[in-house]
């Protein structure tokens, strides 16, 4: 069965520091998809990075980096220079599937982050 | 619309009654996901359709809940004899097949008094 964990309920980090979100993860599966979401207070799901298990760099977008550590089942997601308006809930996602074509898309918990003037 | 459209966005329903929750996948999409989201917490998967193969329904909680996808985009959940811990929003996501991005909709507040 696949699972994601999220261990930190809550995080708080000064703007303009970085900050980084823990994530692991259960799968048997060879081939895996693993992803991270932001959810603000007005409700939307909006997608932030995806990372491949067979990736061999680590994704970045922008000020979004996912730390990939394939060994360990960990799937990181580090924010650089925090901003007001990341203050939301986070969401770490991981999809199975041979060659990512697909299969169910399942969530962690969730971390609340704070982002402190 | 460009985007995942779900309707109503609200409602309230007394407890007993059926519902029917709505999604409008985006165009070419052939995964569809259903997710329930309870206060303050996280994304619980409920089904997940993909094009015309059998849809994983390992999600469901019980048998009042259901799902069908006509013609392989518009998909209706519905909750039969709803019951107050079925209150939720209810997210509907779609993707291209192995695609590496859900889109999701705005959800679906449901409320059962």
């Amino acid at each position: 069965a696949q699972k994601i964990t999220q261990t930190q309920p809550g995080m708080f980090v000064q703007e303009k520091e970085a900050v980084t979100l823990d994530c692991t993860y259960d799968t048997s599966d060879q081939s895996y998809g693993l992803f991270w979401y932001k959810q603000p207070s007005s409700g939307e799901m909006i997608f932030l990075i995806y990372q491949g298990s067979y990736d061999e760099q680590n994704a970045t977008e922008g000020r979004y980096s996912l730390n990939f550590q394939k060994a360990r089942k960990s799937a990181n997601l580090v924010i650089s220079a925090s901003q007001l308006g990341d203050s939301a809930m986070y969401f770490c996602a991981m999809r199975g599937g041979v060659y990512n074509q697909g299969g169910k898309l399942i969530f962690g918990q969730g971390t609340e982050l704070s982002v402190k003037p | 619309g460009a985007g995942v459209s779900q309707s109503p966005s609200n409602k309230v329903t007394e407890k007993g009654k059926d519902v029917e929750l709505r999604c409008d996948p985006i165009s070419g999409h052939t995964a569809l996901y259903w997710y329930r989201q309870s206060l303050g917490q996280g994304l619980e998967f409920l089904i997940y359709f993909q094009g015309n193969s059998a849809p994983d329904k390992s999600g469901l909680p019980s048998d009042r809940f259901s799902a069908e996808r006509t013609g392989g985009s518009v998909s209706t959940l519905t909750i039969q004899r709803t019951q107050q811990e079925d209150s939720a929003v209810y997210l509907c996501a779609s993707s291209f097949f192995g695609g590496t991005e859900a889109f999701f909709g705005q959800g679906t507040r449901l409320t059962v008094v």
